[in-house]
């Protein structure tokens, strides 16, 4: 099972909108509506943004926003801060032998 | 608030065996997929594999011949076994709880760094 593709970096102004992409296959991503986003600060776990593709844990700023296309699935972040600096791993279900795929990775830099 | 706490040492010695431990606080084993993820320093995450709640458990292909998971529901713990390591299993480990409704890992511990190294 290959990793998911997604951009190395990505970046934007405060109040900007920033979108990473996240591309599987049709066994993966485009194969179930499971994709979660992870947040990750240097030295920290990663945290859940965004799961099923477009929903929101309690306490996750809506300006975090998940969506899906085919065998893509993107993470929209608007109004950057400064805070949402950060890695951000995509991942997708992928049946029940080879359950979970992440993604490579994006760094995000507030400009 | 469910809590995970990953321990064990952060030394192996190539060839031997990697072994961590997973607490799970402020909640039961019960009804969820408890797995083990890692992620080599400046690289992505890797998913190794989950022990479910009634403890049929399920492995990373490229990892299969060399993982154990297994479930302590007396002790509400998971454990990691990883067997003839060398430095390419070098990499922080992570046990996280995944949701089989939403199959999203919900809860993460903060993770454990284990080299190995002579």
């Amino acid at each position: 099972q290959s990793a998911l593709t997604q951009p190395p970096s990505a970046s934007g102004s405060p109040g900007q909108s920033v979108t990473i992409s996240c591309t599987g296959t049709s066994s993966d991503v485009g194969g179930y509506n499971y994709v979660s986003w992870y947040q990750q600060h240097p030295g920290k776990a990663p945290k859940l943004m965004i799961y099923e593709v477009t929903k929101r844990p309690s306490g996750v700023p809506d300006r975090f926003s998940g969506s899906k296309s085919g065998n893509t699935a993107s993470l929209t972040v608007s109004g950057l801060q400064a805070e949402d600096e950060a890695d951000y791993y995509c991942s997708s279900y992928a049946g029940s032998n080879n359950f979970d795929v992440f993604g490579t990775g994006t760094k995000v830099t507030v400009l | 608030q469910v809590q995970l706490q990953e321990s064990g040492p952060g030394l192996a010695k190539p060839s031997e065996t990697l072994s961590l431990t997973c607490t799970v606080s402020g909640g039961s084993v019960s009804s969820y997929y408890w797995s083990w993820i890692r992620q080599p320093p400046g690289k992505g995450l890797e998913w190794i594999g989950y022990v479910y709640y009634s403890g049929s458990t399920n492995y990373k292909s490229s990892l299969k011949s060399r993982v154990t998971i297994s479930l302590d529901t007396s002790k509400n713990q998971f454990s990691l076994k990883l067997n003839s390591v060398t430095a390419a299993d070098t990499a922080v480990y992570y046990c996280a709880r995944h949701s089989g409704a939403t199959k999203t890992f919900d809860i993460w511990g903060q993770g454990t760094m284990v080299t190995v190294s002579s």
